[in-house]
């Protein structure tokens, strides 16, 4: 049962474009999402988060949006640039549960 | 001065063997978890310790012990391994309790059962 889904596996970007990750939750009561970026051979590094209570947080070219009655929330990268390609995954919590729920990641492949 | 670490970077055992997964943080957090990322890409707690006390014990066999000698460590013992064990292992800290917390990553350790 997939808390968490990232329906793109893969995702080809051209350089300086915009990068748009999607992520869906199906638990409402989750309160919390964070965006975590891999590289390989690496853990995930924190990239951006945002609360239930935003629709919205932006640092330098990174922002999320986050739609809570579509239960949708998107990661923008703009502009797109060649040490943006990694892994990035999704992830979501409430936080009583102490615990964070992981999509399966989609690999973002930026095109020089 | 790696934030955290894990060692080994790779395992290869052949199944029934007990190995262990060691985990250490130098940046001072009450908190560290071990995950499990499959074959299908999922990032799954396993568990979670604060303050070397047990917070997190998912759904795992009983064959995986971890084990906490101090707030920098946590360990990871698994017992007559199986086949289905083979996956990547990430260990991570936080500050403190709470998903709001900012989890650090080590490299991983990628087990290979055969």
């Amino acid at each position: 049962d997939q808390q968490v889904k990232q329906n793109s596996p893969s995702l080809s970007v051209q350089e300086g474009r915009i990068s748009i990750l999607n992520c869906d939750y199906t638990n409402s009561m989750f309160d919390y999402f964070l965006w975590y970026k891999k590289y390989p051979a690496e853990g995930p590094t924190f990239l951006i988060s945002i609360s239930s209570i935003k629709d919205k947080n932006e640092d330098g070219r990174f922002t999320v949006f986050l739609n809570k009655s579509a239960k949708h929330l998107s990661l923008h990268i703009v502009p797109s640039q060649p040490g943006d390609s990694a892994v990035y995954f999704c992830a979501a919590s409430d936080d009583s549960n102490y615990q964070l729920i992981w999509g399966a990641g989609t690999k973002l492949i930026i095109k020089p | 001065d790696t934030a955290v670490s894990q060692t080994p970077k790779y395992l290869v055992t052949q199944m029934g063997n007990d190995k262990s997964i060691k985990c250490e943080q130098n940046l001072g957090h009450d908190t560290m978890y071990w995950y499990k990322q499959d074959s299908k890409k999922f990032l799954k707690i396993m568990f979670s310790y604060n303050n070397k006390e047990l917070i997190i014990n998912e759904t795992v066999p009983n064959r995986f012990s971890p084990k906490s000698p101090d707030k920098a460590h946590l360990n990871l013992h698994i017992n007559s391994l199986e086949l289905g064990d083979s996956a990547v292992y990430f260990c991570a800290s936080s500050q403190a309790l709470g998903a709001v917390q900012t989890q650090y990553f080590g490299p991983g350790t990628r087990l290979l059962v055969l």
